[in-house]
């Protein structure tokens, strides 16, 4: 798996964008990039993931660069109930599965 | 609706003594992992299983150990449990597909060992 970096924190403010970016540099051609998410207290939940294309779902926006060395997380109007870690992941599964490598995350705090 | 389940909540163990860690899922799913979580450390894979009776260490394998039996069911270990290993325990099970797949998590396990 490539190692990500992520800012270790962000805030945002309720009602707007949140934008968290994700540093994968070394990704390989075969690598998707996930995105999770860990409310306090819960299990790590999926919420998206792309290869080349960005991706778009009923949770968020997934936005992959052309060189595909960072993406950014967008949760379009962030909520108090956004307030999370979130963690991105670039992995690939291979025929032994996917070992899903987590790293520490950025502690998103949306702000009323 | 998926489910995978962590069979406590909260645990408090003696320094020295034989903890279990179980996890079942009920989604046919061929891999199973346990992970540890740390403040300041993040998630950190111990074991994963991609098949009964297999096994793959993680980053932090040592003082553990893992079971599978059988395809839902994957066991953790602390063999000789210290108070090191005192940390919030995470299970997850994903199917076993190449490509891209969604890994499904319990609700974790507190374990304090004193």
């Amino acid at each position: 798996d490539a190692k990500t970096t992520q800012p270790t924190s962000m805030d945002c403010a309720e009602g707007r964008a949140a934008n968290l970016p994700c540093n994968h540099s070394t990704i390989s051609g075969n690598e998707y990039v996930y995105w999770y998410r860990q409310i306090h207290s819960q299990g790590p939940q999926y919420i998206i993931h792309g290869l080349k294309n960005n991706e778009t779902n009923e949770m968020a926006s997934l936005i992959i660069t052309e060189d595909r060395k960072s993406s950014t997380l967008i949760l379009p109007h962030a909520t108090l109930r956004d307030t999370a870690v979130y963690y991105c992941i670039a992995s690939y599964a291979l025929n032994t599965g996917n070992q899903f490598y987590f790293g520490t995350g950025t502690s998103l705090t949306v702000i009323p | 609706d998926v489910k995978v389940t962590q069979s406590s909540r909260y645990l408090v163990k003696r320094t020295g003594e034989k903890v279990f860690l179980e996890c079942v899922q009920d989604m046919d799913h061929e891999n199973m992992f346990w992970y540890r979580q740390d403040p300041g450390l993040g998630l950190r894979l111990i074991y994963f299983s991609y098949d009964v009776k297999m096994k793959e260490k993680g980053d932090i394998p040592e003082g553990y150990s893992v079971s599978r039996e059988k395809k839902e069911r994957f066991s953790l270990i602390l063999e000789s449990a210290s108070t090191n290993q005192t940390s919030m325990y995470l299970c997850a099970s994903s199917t076993g597909d190449r490509g891209w797949t969604e890994a499904f998590f319990g609700q974790g396990t507190r374990l304090t060992v004193v």
